[in-house]
């Protein structure tokens, strides 16, 4: 069973910063990564997919790249705002249709 | 609709109530699938439908759960007989198939069994 792991569980920064969360998965046969963010009592809010034939996808101050052969892929949100506080999520689907989530990295950007 | 809509947006059960939590898709998206999220967790699958097609329940927790979309669109995840342990927020989520099958989620339903 694909096994996916999210660090650090935790995240504070002040607001500018640049910063890399981390993701993690055991089965490299994947069909393809998405990374969302989670508000408190909201449902998922998509950011990036990325297909298992790339290596990294853009949007605004979000960049994602995928390693497929070492099962890593890293979301990197450039000058922070506290705007961004939220905890994001990365998911792995296999060549099923089964998705697979890490627990998710909190990140709270401080004024 | 705009988005996947999901009702009720809270729910709360004494134990050994039947529930059913409803979801609508975006409308025309084939695939629908429903995840438990328990607090402080990532989703966790429970099942996935393609049209009315349930290609997949292996992530349903137990017989008590039970899952339909008998016209391809709208979709009720059924609960029987719940437990304390079935509280969590259940979401629902939606993709067109093609290249990007990115999914949509709704805001999710949170039961709480008391």
């Amino acid at each position: 069973k694909q096994e996916v792991t999210q660090i650090p569980a935790a995240l504070s920064v002040p607001e500018g910063e640049n910063l890399v969360l981390n993701c993690s998965f055991t089965d490299s046969a994947i069909y393809n990564l998405q990374w969302f963010r989670q508000d408190p009592g909201k449902g998922l809010t998509s950011l990036l997919l990325i297909q298992s034939s790339q290596r990294e996808q853009t949007s605004g101050r979000l960049n994602a790249s995928l390693d497929k052969s070492s099962g890593r892929s890293t979301l990197y949100i450039a000058a922070s705002q506290p705007g961004d506080s939220a905890t994001y999520l990365c998911a792995v689907r296999d060549t099923g249709n089964q998705f697979y989530f890490g627990t998710g990295t909190s990140l709270t950007v401080i004024p | 609709g705009a988005g996947v809509s999901q009702s009720p947006r809270y729910k709360v059960a004494k134990r050994g109530q039947d529930v059913a939590l409803r979801c609508d898709p975006i409308s025309g998206h084939v695939s629908l699938f429903w995840y438990q999220q328990a607090l402080g967790q990532g989703p966790e699958f429970l099942t996935y439908f393609q049209n009315e097609a349930q290609l997949d329940k292996s992530g349903l927790p137990s017989d008590r759960f039970f899952a339909e979309r008998p016209e391809g669109s709208v979709s009720t995840l059924k609960i029987q007989r719940t437990q304390q342990e079935d509280s969590a927020v259940y979401l629902c989520a939606s993709s067109f198939p093609g290249l990007a099958n990115e999914q949509f989620f709704g805001p999710g339903t949170r039961l709480t069994v008391l």
